[in-house]
């Protein structure tokens, strides 16, 4: 089955840091560009990070308040993704969805064609 | 405040058709595909519409997109109460460097 699954989440105080992880299966993530999006309670979806794949030299973008304190990685040979948060603030609180852009599979560019089922990260003290 | 505008709920009656925009700029829509997304409470977001109007294999033709200058459209026929959920529509923008979202339409299918 072709699918994404998220762990790492929980409880953390500010100025903490976590590292979320996202296994792959079904597929091989060495052919996509992979993603985090995350979503504040009751809010709308903000992406956070981009893993591009190996022919693009898995370069990496971020959205301008994480960088600096989150790192975007992968390990192809374990088919999995990562994203390290470290100095979590409050309004970092939220579900991280780990996702698929699309290009490689057929699909556009841009565009996320698969998506896990999110980890909750809440920062509180 | 997001980078993308989408009206916050939109409604019809169930058999009806509904809209919904998205407006942005010449750095992200104006010159870039435009994808759009379904979400109900409590699950992930899924894919409806990518490269501005094509459709991911099982998702019906009740669902279309298109795209004119720096605006985007999802329409919605044949409404079904099933398709009372959050839509986002989602681009990349050229300036940021970013992926950008909508800040999401909520249909309710009276």
């Amino acid at each position: 089955e072709v699918q994404l699954v998220e762990s790492g989440g929980g409880l953390v105080q500010p100025g903490g840091s976590l590292r979320l992880s996202c296994a792959a299966s079904g597929f091989s993530i060495s052919d996509h560009y992979m993603e985090w999006v995350r979503q504040a309670p009751g809010k709308g979806l903000e992406w956070v990070a981009r893993s591009r794949h190996k022919a693009v030299y898995y370069s990496t973008e971020y959205i301008a308040s994480v960088k600096g304190r989150f790192t975007i990685s992968r390990d192809d040979s374990k088919n999995s993704l990562y994203l390290q948060m470290n100095s979590l603030k409050i309004e970092d609180t939220a579900v991280y969805y780990c996702a698929r852009e699309s290009r490689a599979a057929g699909g556009g560019k841009n565009a996320f064609d698969l998506w896990g089922q999110g980890t909750m990260v809440t920062v509180s003290s | 405040q997001s980078v993308l505008t989408q009206p916050p709920s939109v409604s019809a009656a169930p058999g009806q058709k509904v809209t919904i925009s998205c407006s942005g700029s010449r750095s992200n829509i104006g010159d870039e595909y435009v994808s759009w997304y379904q979400q109900f409470p409590g699950t992930a977001p899924k894919l409806l519409i990518y490269d501005n109007n094509k459709r991911p294999s099982g998702i019906p033709d009740r669902f279309s997109g298109s795209k004119s200058g720096t605006s985007a459209t999802l329409g919605i026929t044949g409404l079904q109460t099933g398709d009372e959920a959050d839509y986002y529509c989602g681009t990349w923008d050229a300036s940021l460097s970013d992926v950008v979202f909508g800040g999401g339409t909520k249909l309710t299918v009276l």
